[in-house]
């Protein structure tokens, strides 16, 4: 069976410090694609990232990063300097690969992470 | 912003009526997908349409239909409203299967009463 866990339900942090979002995942398929979502308060599902498994290499994105360790079957998120735009619920989303057949975008979420940045 | 219109945008019922949300989009993609988002599960799949005419359930399906006449609308019904039913639900859509990125609606709070 596949499942996303985010054990941070929330987090608060004060503007400018860096902040790391976990995110573990569990599958037994050797293809899979892993997200990242945001969900600002206004309440719309954004797209941030995505990881295919064949895809180890780290990703930066202006002050977000993400590390993909398969060895953890961890995908986490790094938001650095975060500001107070950056306050929202956070998914992370695990799908499977295209070997597996059928509409591949049945995304598997995590609970979500509520990032509130104080200014 | 992906073109993806939810309605209605609140509502709320009475335990046991039927009730249909919408999904338009203006995108002409093939893949629609209605998932619902509960405080600690996450958001969940209920249904989801690959074609006009053609769906599939999720993982939590039961009590709901879904029907897809037009490759821009996607209804989702349901049957005899519960109160477990209370809950946001949002319209995503893909224009390929492959996973690709969802673009999703601003979905719609629905309270069963």
């Amino acid at each position: 069976a596949q499942k996303v866990t985010q054990a941070q339900t929330e987090i608060s942090v004060v503007e400018k410090e860096d902040v790391t979002l976990d995110c573990v995942y569990e599958t037994r398929d050797t293809t899979y694609y892993l997200f990242w979502y945001k969900q600002p308060p206004s309440g719309e599902l954004v797209f941030l990232i995505r990881r295919n498994s064949f895809d180890e290499q780290n990703e930066i994105s202006g002050r977000y990063s993400w590390n993909f360790q398969k060895s953890t079957s961890s995908f986490n998120f790094t938001i650095t300097a975060s500001q107070v735009v950056d306050s929202a619920v956070y998914f992370c989303a695990l799908s499977r690969g295209i070997l597996y057949g059928g509409a591949t975008n049945k995304l598997i979420f995590g609970t979500g992470t509520l990032l509130a940045v104080q200014p | 912003d992906a073109g993806i219109t939810q309605s209605p945008r609140h509502k709320v019922t009475e335990t046991g009526t039927p009730v249909t949300l919408r999904c338009h989009q203006t995108e002409n993609h093939r893949y629609m997908y209605w998932y619902r988002q509960d405080p600690g599960h996450g958001l969940r799949l209920i249904h989801y349409s690959y074609g006009v005419k053609d769906t599939d359930k999720g993982e939590v399906s039961d009590g709901y239909s879904v029907s897809r006449s037009k490759t821009e609308d996607f209804l989702l019904t349901l049957e005899s409203a519960t109160s477990s039913q209370t809950s946001v639900y949002f319209c995503a859509i893909s224009e390929n299967r492959d996973n690709e990125k969802l673009f999703f609606g601003s979905g719609t709070q629905l309270s069963v009463l």
